[in-house]
């Protein structure tokens, strides 16, 4: 099972809102990684937890706001978005991050559709 | 620092013929890995096949292969027998092992199964 989901599929919020997205996996992969993507182009890295904690942060603005409550949960707070930031936010899971090989292999969820009013 | 290139953005190829994606990619790190995903308009990244650089063999899964030119650093997908669901964004990736970068992406390119 290579299941990674995510909820809500789609979110429609205005820039004073607070929402969050949910991740979770139950494949005991030990990494989970957010991205966001914009349209036609390539997934962007945001962050990065190892073993449930936060590795990379590609400077990423602060109104985006990670955490990881344990092992197969990972969420992303969001508060005071702007219309740019209307993309699709894509979940994934490895087993490992930084062994090499074929565990690093990423598994994504279906991704949240977020549109910033 | 790592580089994924893709350079066809639109790929068409009649049901049921072979079609091959390119993806070259650029590392001084001796270890890495490689992965293509498949995006369907759905906008879930589906996981299609892996090669490790120090793979002796071209990796294979069911209709996916990859024909993994070490020395010209390229790993082109091959989907053989295209099918009407094959139609989607292909995305390269790779992951150096000891310089810890994270996975990168090629460009992707948008591959169109006409019946």
């Amino acid at each position: 099972d290579t299941e990674v989901t995510q909820t809500p599929k789609h979110l429609v919020m205005g820039m004073t809102n607070k929402k969050s997205l949910k991740c979770e996996q139950h494949m005991g992969h030990r990494a989970m990684y957010w991205y966001k993507q914009k349209a036609k182009k390539p997934p962007e890295l945001m962050f990065v937890y190892s073993y449930e904690k936060l590795s990379i942060n590609e400077s990423v603005p602060s109104r985006f706001s990670p955490e990881c409550p344990n092992s197969s949960l990972l969420n992303l707070h969001l508060h005071a978005l702007q219309p740019e930031d209307s993309a699709l936010y894509l979940c994934a899971s490895s087993q490992e991050r930084g062994s090499g090989g074929a565990k690093e292999t990423q598994y994504f969820g279906p991704g949240t559709r977020l549109l910033v009013l | 620092a790592q580089k994924i290139t893709q350079t066809q953005p639109g790929m068409f190829v009649q049901e049921k013929e072979a079609v091959t994606l390119d993806c070259t990619y650029d590392t001084s790190d001796p270890s890495y890995g490689l992965f293509w995903y498949k995006q369907p308009s759905s906008g879930e990244m589906i996981f299609l096949i892996y090669q490790g650089s120090y793979d002796q063999q071209n990796a294979t899964e069911g209709r996916y292969s990859l024909n993994f030119q070490k020395a010209r650093k390229s790993a082109n997908l091959v989907i053989s027998a295209s099918q009407l669901g094959d139609s989607a964004m292909y995305f390269c990736a790779m992951r150096e092992a000891y310089n810890n970068n994270d996975m990168r992406f090629g460009a992707g390119t948008r591959l169109t199964v006409k019946p």
